[in-house]
């Protein structure tokens, strides 16, 4: 069965840390994986997309990386402020599934002034 | 572009009642889905469609029903609800194998 896994579920850090998010999946024939971000009561707004073609991707203060063949990705939140604070989910689609997305339960992120 | 839009925001329904929750979306995508999300959980696909007049189950799809008759709107029937159901709702669209967009979704109570 595909699975998509998040380690840890919370997290909290003090202002200016640099992080890493985990998110971990059991089927190397993934097709792409995307990052989310959900406020409380909010809809998910959507953070970084990564194609199995793709080792990486970048948008300003976050970089996300995957590794297909130890099936991981990580989302690196560099000098986190208290704005960064949500819930990060992580979900994968697979061949065969393209556009069904398997989320991850998320990791709930507090930054602390 | 308004997006992915939902109605209504919230519901409370009785056991057994029937009601459908609206999706929409205006940036011409391919791909429409129905996720719902549960405390501790994460989003579990219910139906998904291709494109019009083509729909398919997912992961959660028994009490629900779809159907796409156009390129813009997906609504998501709930046959006769039950406790089971309550939770929170979301609709996504996207181009197939790109970014997928979430409407703010539908806080369902089912009482």
């Amino acid at each position: 069965k595909q699975e998509v896994t998040q380690i840890p579920a919370a997290l909290s850090v003090p202002e200016g840390e640099n992080l890493v998010l985990n998110c971990s999946f059991t089927d190397s024939a993934i097709y792409n994986l995307q990052w989310f971000r959900q406020d409380p009561g909010k809809g998910l707004t959507s953070l970084l997309l990564i194609q199995s073609s793709q080792r990486e991707q970048t948008s300003g203060r976050l970089n996300a990386s995957l590794d297909k063949s130890s099936g991981r990705s990580t989302l690196y939140i560099a000098a986190s402020q208290p704005g960064d604070s949500a819930t990060y989910l992580c979900a994968a689609s697979f061949s065969g599934g393209y556009n069904k997305l398997i989320f991850g339960a998320g990791t709930r992120l507090a930054v602390h002034p | 572009n308004a997006g992915v839009t939902q109605t209504p925001k919230f519901q409370v329904l009785k056991t057994g009642q029937s009601m459908t929750l609206q999706c929409a979306q205006d940036m011409n995508h391919e791909y429409m889905s129905w996720y719902r999300q549960d405390p501790g959980m994460g989003l579990r696909l219910i139906h998904y469609s291709v494109g019009a007049g083509i729909t398919d189950q997912g992961e959660v799809p028994n009490g629900y029903n779809v159907s796409r008759s156009t390129t813009e709107d997906f609504p998501l029937r709930l046959l006769s609800a039950a406790p089971s159901q309550t939770s929170v709702y979301f609709c996504a669209s996207s181009d197939r194998g790109h970014e997928q967009y979430f409407g703010p979704g539908t806080r369902l109570t089912v009482t």
